[in-house]
């Protein structure tokens, strides 16, 4: 599974979009990408996954470049509840088994 | 109603002990998972279960043991406990093995002393 780089930490004003961005440039062709998130002291929370296209629920965006080298998964209004460890992850669908976590990304929503 | 719940929530034991986190889920799943969380947050998957047969088993040492009794609980019983076990153990599931949501447990922090 390819790795995933993501910046340590991002802030975000409440109501405004974040957007929060992922590197995974030796993604293969048959690997998707994986957004989650941990707030504190709970389970992690499936939010979103893609291939090649652009996908969108009922949480959030996520946009995937052309090239698949890169993604970015957009909140578009912020809400405090939304301030927990987001996390990139690409692998294959099948292998959900193997889902690693690394650091993530540490969202912080200010009033 | 909880999806999956885990208990107990804490648990604080000394070395050398046995004992045993308990996981449930009412969603109608077929696969269920055990993931330890360590101290840097790094999330990895233990076992790994489908219709109540183990399908995956990653380097974990002996001293664990998932067991399965019906495929809507996968409880995990632990021997001889040792202070690297200190972890935050949390259960999952997902609608099969190819499914790719999964739903977790608030998990179990251990804390061998």
């Amino acid at each position: 599974d390819a790795k995933t780089t993501q910046p340590t930490s991002m802030d975000c004003a409440e109501g405004r979009a974040a957007n929060l961005p992922c590197n995974h440039s030796t993604i293969s062709g048959n690997e998707y990408v994986y957004w989650y998130r941990q707030i504190h002291s709970q389970g992690p929370q499936y939010i979103i996954h893609g291939l090649k296209n652009n996908e969108t629920n009922e949480m959030a965006s996520l946009i995937i470049t052309e090239d698949r080298k890169s993604s970015t998964l957009i909140l578009p209004h912020a809400t405090l509840r939304d301030t927990a460890v987001y996390y990139c992850i690409s692998l294959r669908g099948s292998t959900l088994g193997r889902l690693y976590f690394g650091r993530g990304t540490q969202l912080t929503v200010w009033p | 109603d909880t999806a999956v719940s885990q208990t107990p929530k804490y648990l604080v034991t000394q070395m050398g002990n046995d004992k045993s986190i308990k996981c449930e889920q009412n969603l109608g799943h077929d696969t269920m998972y055990w993931y330890k969380q360590d101290s840097k947050k790094f999330l990895k998957i233990m076992f790994s279960y489908n219709n109540k047969e183990l399908i995956i088993n990653e380097t974990v040492p002996n001293r664990f043991s998932p067991k399965s009794p019906d495929k809507a609980h996968l409880n995990l019983h632990i021997n001889s406990l040792e202070l690297g076990d200190s972890a935050v153990y949390f259960c999952a599931s997902s609608q099969d093995q190819e499914n790719t949501e999964a739903f977790f447990g608030q998990g179990t922090r251990l804390t061998v002393v």
